[in-house]
């Protein structure tokens, strides 16, 4: 498979807990999108990389959410002191910049999402 | 700030049929427009990507037009189907590759 993974697909915590979300790119991509989404809604942006270096962080995007980058591959997104309004479907992307790849022409592929649920 | 808003939100026509989804944007300075496909509890799938100096692209069933100057695109879908049916998210992108999507349109298609 040479699409966007997210691990896990599933997670269930507690109140207060703290989770830490997995994404793998696509291999030739150098661009790392990760963006929220809750029932009826279109996804809003969270943070995005290029390569290693964050660029952009949205203002959704508390101190309690941390997101790395360390090798310009795979990232992850970590929320500590997880709250049931942290509850929503993780979704990441990744994308060629423009020139690099032409067949894909900067579209965004995104992974399967990992759906979290805090209790 | 860019704002994207779809309408209609749902949607539902007989199978065959033609249909339009609309999607407007705030902010004309746009560096891509792009359209998706979401099926229940999915990721989202890129159907087309329009640049920002392009009117139109297509795909198969699939014809995506933009208007900056109005702040509109429309997703166009021919001849209907049943696996047609999920939701269709438009995405407004800045050079960063960032995108603010509507809300989306839910599409079914009756058999």
């Amino acid at each position: 498979d040479t699409g966007v993974s997210q691990d896990p697909r599933h997670k269930i915590t507690k109140r207060g807990q703290n989770v830490t979300f997995r994404c793998d790119p696509i291999s030739e991509h150098n661009r790392l999108y990760w963006y929220r989404q809750t029932l009826g809604q279109g996804p809003e942006f969270l943070t995005y990389f290029q390569n290693e270096a964050q660029l952009e962080k949205s203002r959704l995007l508390s101190d309690r959410f941390s997101a790395e980058r360390p090798k310009g591959s795979f990232s992850t997104l970590e929320i500590q002191r997880t709250e049931q309004g942290d509850s929503a479907m993780y979704l990441c992307a990744s994308s060629s910049p423009p020139g690099q790849i032409l067949t894909t022409n900067e579209k965004l592929f995104f992974g399967s999402g990992t759906q979290l649920s805090v209790l | 700030k860019q704002e994207v808003t779809q309408i209609p939100a749902a949607l539902s026509v007989p199978e065959g049929e033609n249909l339009v989804l609309n999607c407007s944007f705030t902010d004309s300075a746009i560096y891509n427009l792009q359209w998706f496909r979401q099926d229940p509890g999915k990721g989202l799938t890129s159907l087309l990507l329009i640049q920002s100096s392009q009117r139109e692209q297509t795909s198969g069933r699939l014809n995506a037009s933009l208007d900056k100057s109005s702040g509109r695109s429309t997703l166009y879908i021919a001849a209907s189907q049943p696996g047609d049916s999920a939701t269709y998210l438009c995405a407004a992108s800045n050079q960063g590759g960032k995108l603010i999507f509507g809300q989306g349109t839910e599409l079914s298609v009756k058999p």
